[in-house]
């Protein structure tokens, strides 16, 4: 059964980078799905960061394109996030996650278990 | 402000039949296909419902899902105080070219 378990700092300072990674298990990141970030501020809903194939198509939420890169390496069966230039308003739950989306299926199968990112000095 | 636009909260007895809608535009749910999630306290959301009514196996059928036009609906029938929870819809955005969510409703078994 595939598993996703993100991995990095808990806290990291305003203006700094957040760098997260998403160690997949149990099946390979060159299947035919996309894998990429949803968080969750503290009481509040799901917003999509964006997301990534393992060939390096890419999404990202108009939103936070600018600050947002997401990868792939094949090589370790993990993708990884970095948000530049943080505020407050990025504290949250991050979690990693699988999709399908195509002409037809659209949905998110598998979610890591989340970690949360505190923006403080 | 959520692109998809659901109720913020919804409430029912045990037993009971309870319906959360989720309502969006041509962009979204006009073209693309709906699911939703389950987000019990503390967890990470879990997958409800995809192409707008297919549930994964092994899932219970209580839980069903439906669309028309530019809206969709979650429904759970019998229900059940562990089905308390946060629940929320979302599909694909042609015009934004991503995954957009609605807002979140919570569920309260009364």
């Amino acid at each position: 059964q595939l598993q996703l378990q993100e991995s990095g700092p808990g806290l990291v300072k305003p203006s700094e980078t957040l760098s997260l990674t998403c160690t997949v298990s149990g099946g390979s990141i060159t299947s035919s799905y996309y894998w990429g970030w949803i968080r969750q501020p503290p009481g509040k809903g799901l917003e999509w960061i964006g997301n990534t194939y393992y060939s390096g198509s890419a999404y990202h939420n108009p939103s936070l394109k600018s600050r947002v890169t997401i990868s792939a390496d094949t090589s370790r069966n993990q993708f990884s996030l970095k948000l530049t230039s943080v505020t407050a308003a990025d504290t949250a739950v991050y979690y990693c996650a699988r999709s399908r989306q195509n002409s037809y299926y659209y949905y998110i199968d598998v979610w890591g278990k989340g970690t949360t990112v505190t923006v403080s000095s | 402000q959520s692109v998809l636009t659901q109720p913020p909260s919804a409430s029912g007895t045990p037993g009971q039949r309870v319906t959360i809608s989720c309502s969006g535009s041509s962009s979204n749910i006009g073209g693309n296909t709906v699911s939703w999630y389950q987000q019990l306290p503390g967890t990470a959301p879990k997958l409800l419902i995809h192409s707008n009514s297919q549930r994964p196996s092994g899932d219970p059928d209580r839980f069903s899902g439906s669309k028309s036009g530019t809206s969709a609906s979650l429904a759970i029938s019998g229900l059940q105080s562990e089905d308390e929870a946060d629940y929320y819809c979302a599909t694909w955005d042609d015009s934004l070219n991503g995954w957009v969510f609605g807002g979140g409703t919570k569920l309260t078994v009364l």
